[in-house]
């Protein structure tokens, strides 16, 4: 059973467009996040919730919007797709204090084209 | 502002060869350091976990030391093999904050 699974795995859109992320974790973590991964395989962290709360957003175009509908799921928005979105997008999740680590999930590679 | 950095970027060794990996951090203050493998197209793979109390840990052919006070971590292989070849990604989160900054990976290339 996958602790965090992301779907969906490949996404080719095109300029413009409305995409979604999603984001599931069993482990009973309280806290998930979203990072990106860039083509210099630089990983950044995007935004945590912690319990449904928004903790952390660093600067991000708002065309990104994150939704956490319970503490098990976390999902990424993203309206009017741009060339410069193509990443590769890493859900995790942990406890509060991450005593115990992240746990990622295997990333989702999105092509805006 | 924390500022995780590894060296070397890329390495290419020849099979059974032990090598050390080198991460450095600006900030002091962590809460924990985790090492983490990629593979080629792949998701994270947590390697090893070091508590900032802690001054190693270890797993198989893996040892990974913590230096805070310096903000250095390293992460050692032993006996190196074809199948170690993958990018190394050390992370830290700092007290307080929990978010983990990334540093900038080294690819390693085990030859057979």
């Amino acid at each position: 059973d996958t602790a965090v699974s992301q779907t969906p795995k490949y996404l080719v859109t095109q300029m413009g467009n409305d995409k979604s992320i999603k984001c599931e974790q069993n482990l009973g973590h309280d806290t998930m996040y979203w990072y990106k991964q860039d083509s210099k395989k630089f990983l950044k962290i995007m935004f945590s919730y912690n319990n449904k709360e928004l903790i952390i957003n660093e600067t991000v175009p708002n065309r990104f919007s994150p939704k956490s509908p319970d503490k098990a799921h976390l999902n990424l928005h993203i309206n009017s797709l741009e060339l410069g979105d193509s990443a590769v997008y890493f859900c995790a999740s942990s406890w509060t204090e991450p005593y115990y680590g992240y746990t990622f999930g295997s990333g989702t590679r999105l092509t805006v084209v | 502002k924390q500022e995780v950095t590894q060296i070397p970027a890329a390495l290419s060794v020849p099979e059974g060869e032990n090598l050390v990996l080198n991460c450095s951090f600006t900030d002091s203050a962590i809460y924990n350091l985790q090492w983490f493998r990629q593979d080629p197209g792949k998701g994270l793979t947590s390697l090893l976990l070091i508590q900032s109390s802690q001054r190693e840990q270890t797993s198989g052919r893996l040892n990974a030391s913590l230096d805070k006070s310096s903000g250095r971590s390293t992460l050692y292989i032993a006996a190196s093999q074809p199948g170690d070849s993958a990018t190394y990604l050390c992370a830290v989160s700092n007290t307080g904050t929990y978010k983990y900054i990334f540093g900038t990976g080294t690819r390693l290339k085990v030859l057979a």
